[in-house]
């Protein structure tokens, strides 16, 4: 098991409502990535987070958005949900530098209704 | 941006056999290349990587070969067994701060 920790583990929102995912680092990595993985596919880029500055983004609207906090850990918010939202969201931690690996978190399962 | 093309989309093998997924990658600039394996409801799991330095990695039943020239990389399941029956992904990193590309995945079904 890795030290990536998400909670929570399920979510039912309706749709237009607001949604905030949270990610507990694992120790001594300073970096966290979120990823949407919809059913059946690979997991997509949202955006990272390092040193609580946004460090990238992928191709998602600006309701998409985040925190990192000084212990590193984070947060995804989503506003308006979506129908569409509905999804397995991925937090993952890592260190920089290129002899870096990720690791994920078990993901928050988000339903929208 | 990069673009990250997997295939197969489902790879069924007898358990004893031996299961080949390849990646296909766009950015000459891409440095590195880890395999996740995700059970059913389950977190990735990095299984194995691969950096742009290195041609061939071995951990056990598991290898990846790096073809940079051809960019591309596969990842080799030897002697397999049912619980390696998996969604397999592979992902491409292009820089130094973690930013993963994914594969589509592959559906890996080990049939005793």
């Amino acid at each position: 098991e890795t030290g990536v920790t998400q909670s929570p583990t399920h979510l039912i929102k309706t749709r237009g409502q607001q949604v905030t995912l949270r990610c507990s680092s694992q120790s001594g990595h300073n970096t966290v990535s979120w990823y949407q993985q919809a059913l059946g596919q690979g997991p997509q880029f949202i955006f990272q987070y390092y040193r609580e500055e946004e460090n990238g983004r992928g191709n998602f609207p600006p309701r998409f958005s985040g925190l990192q906090f000084p212990n590193y850990s984070s947060e995804l918010n989503v506003n308006a949900l979506e129908l569409d939202d509905s999804a397995l969201y991925l937090c993952a931690s890592s260190s920089t530098g290129l002899n870096t690996e990720a690791f994920f978190g078990q993901g928050t399962r988000l339903t929208v209704v | 941006g990069e673009n990250v093309e997997q295939h197969p989309s489902t790879l069924s093998v007898q358990e004893g056999d031996s299961a080949v997924i390849k990646c296909t990658y766009s950015d000459s600039a891409s440095n590195y290349f880890p395999w996740y394996k995700q059970e059913l409801g389950k977190r990735p799991q990095l299984i194995i990587d691969i950096r742009s330095n290195v041609g061939e990695k071995k951990d056990q039943r598991i290898a990846v070969t790096l073809n940079k020239t051809a960019k591309h990389f596969s990842l080799h399941i030897t002697e397999t067994q049912p619980e390696d029956s998996a969604v397999y992904f592979c992902a491409v990193r292009t820089d130094s701060w973690g930013k993963l590309q994914f594969g589509a995945g592959t559906q890996v079904v080990v049939t005793p």
